[in-house]
């Protein structure tokens, strides 16, 4: 059975980087489309970016630069950096398995990190 | 980017009933690369429905999804009180993918 944990420090000070990993169990992460989907509290989704195992990336326009996802085959595990934080990116940072590199849909999950941007 | 809109935002109905949830996209999303997902509270979205009317591995027939081009629609036959959460729509034709706002189905 597929499981995707997020991992990462839930409070990070603004203008710095946000560093979550997320480890996949029960799957091989070449086999698949890797990507990071955040939701602001009380508010919807927002997919952010994915990976391929060769490293290949897409990213969402609308974060610019801010974004960087990457991948580690030896751990089974991608990971998402999101740099010069405010606290508009307060939020719960999903990781999330789509079917393939053009936008997916996504059919495995992990549970969310939430994620506050404070001093 | 696809703009999808949602409506009800929220639907009171009771268990027994049959619900329809409405997406409508800012333009036609191609190959019918419509999705719907359901999303408890404090829990990740669970994938119902994907290339418009296929259900995910799992999904019980009462629901199902239809829709073509610019219209969606995710109808649930007979509601069962689990079924009682935020349902988003996604259309991942074009890039981004992008979500609806989500309707909230509650009980009524």
């Amino acid at each position: 059975q597929v499981r995707l944990q997020e991992s990462g420090p839930g409070l990070v000070k603004p203008s710095e980087t946000l560093s979550l990993t997320c480890t996949v169990s029960g799957d091989s992460i070449s086999a698949f489309f890797w990507s990071w989907v955040r939701q602001p509290p009380g508010k919807g989704l927002e997919w952010m970016g994915n990976v391929y195992y060769t490293g290949s990336t897409n990213y969402n326009p609308s974060l610019g630069s801010r974004v960087a996802i990457s991948v580690d085959m030896s751990k089974n595990q991608f990971s998402l950096k999101l740099s010069s934080l405010t606290a508009a990116d307060t939020a719960v940072y999903f990781c999330a398995r789509g079917l393939r590199f053009q936008p997916s849909h996504f059919d495995h999950w992990g549970q969310g990190s939430l994620v506050t941007v404070s001093s | 980017e696809i703009v999808l809109t949602q409506s009800p935002g929220t639907l009171s109905l009771s268990a027994g009933e049959r619900a329809t949830l409405s997406c409508r996209a800012s333009q036609s999303v191609s190959s019918r690369y419509l999705a719907w997902y359901q999303q408890k509270p404090g829990q990740a979205p669970r994938l119902l429905i994907y290339g418009a009317s296929s259900r995910a591995t799992g999904i019980p027939d009462r629901f199902s999804g239809s829709g073509f081009g610019t219209d969606f629609t995710l109808t649930i036959s007979r509601l069962e009180t689990e079924d009682f959460a935020v349902y988003y729509c996604q259309q991942y034709g074009d890039s981004p993918c992008s979500f609806g706002q989500g309707t909230k189905l509650e009980l009524k």
